[in-house]
């Protein structure tokens, strides 16, 4: 069975500075997907990043970068300069690459990005 | 590309009524998922199709929870007699299954039943 565990419901973020937003998870397929969605109060659901369970190096896409721990089996999204528009809820995910297709979540992170 | 497009964005009904939701996946995308948000369970999957086969449908509540692919690119999930435990955003997914490849999300539908 597969498993994500996000662990902090809220966090605050002065604007300009990082933010890393915790994600761990469980799972017993030897290749497997992990990815960030943030979505804001509109509801859209926004895909971020994407590492691979055997990727050498950790993904990054513009101010985002995955922080990929594969033995702590820990996958932390950081968001470097923090932006008001960042505020919004974020989901990690993971999908199997060898068996089914579908995307697990967690339970989200809300990030409140201060002026 | 248009995206995801599902319909309707908000639909309230009265409890006993049926209510359709529909999902236009991406051009040459082969997969599709539905999804359904509340704040109790947050996002469970509730049915997805490869090739508009349905390969897993166990996140489907009961039997008045239906759901189809009639063509490469459309979707409906059905939902009859709908009850105010079904209220909650639907999010309909299309991907390329692909290793490496994510999932684009269409806007959802807001569903509150009365």
């Amino acid at each position: 069975a597969q498993k994500i565990t996000q662990t902090q419901p809220g966090m605050f973020v002065q604007e300009k500075e990082a933010v890393t937003l915790d994600c761990t998870y469980d799972t017993s397929d030897p290749s497997y997907g992990l990815f960030w969605y943030k979505q804001p109060s509109s509801g859209e659901m926004i895909f971020l990043i994407y590492q691979g369970s055997y990727d050498q190096q950790n993904a990054t896409e513009g101010r985002y970068s995955l922080n990929f721990q594969k033995a702590r089996k820990s996958a932390n999204l950081v968001i470097s300069a923090s932006q008001l528009g960042d505020s919004a809820m974020y989901f990690c995910a993971m999908r199997s690459e060898t068996g089914a297709n579908n995307l697990f979540f967690g339970t989200g992170t809300r990030l409140t990005v201060i002026p | 590309d248009a995206g995801v497009i599902q319909s309707p964005r908000h639909e309230v009904t009265e409890m006993g009524q049926e209510v359709t939701l529909r999902c236009k996946l991406i051009s040459g995308h082969n997969s599709l998922f539905w999804y359904r948000q509340t704040m109790m369970r947050g996002l469970e999957l509730l049915i997805y199709f490869n090739n508009n086969v349905p390969i897993d449908d166990s996140g489907m509540p009961e039997d008045r929870f239906s759901a189809k692919m009639p063509n490469a690119s459309f979707s409906t999930l059905k939902i009859q007699p709908s009850e105010p435990r079904d209220s909650a955003v639907y999010f309909c997914a299309s991907s390329l299954l692909r290793t490496g490849y994510g999932y684009t999300f269409g806007s959802g539908t807001r569903l509150t039943v009365v």
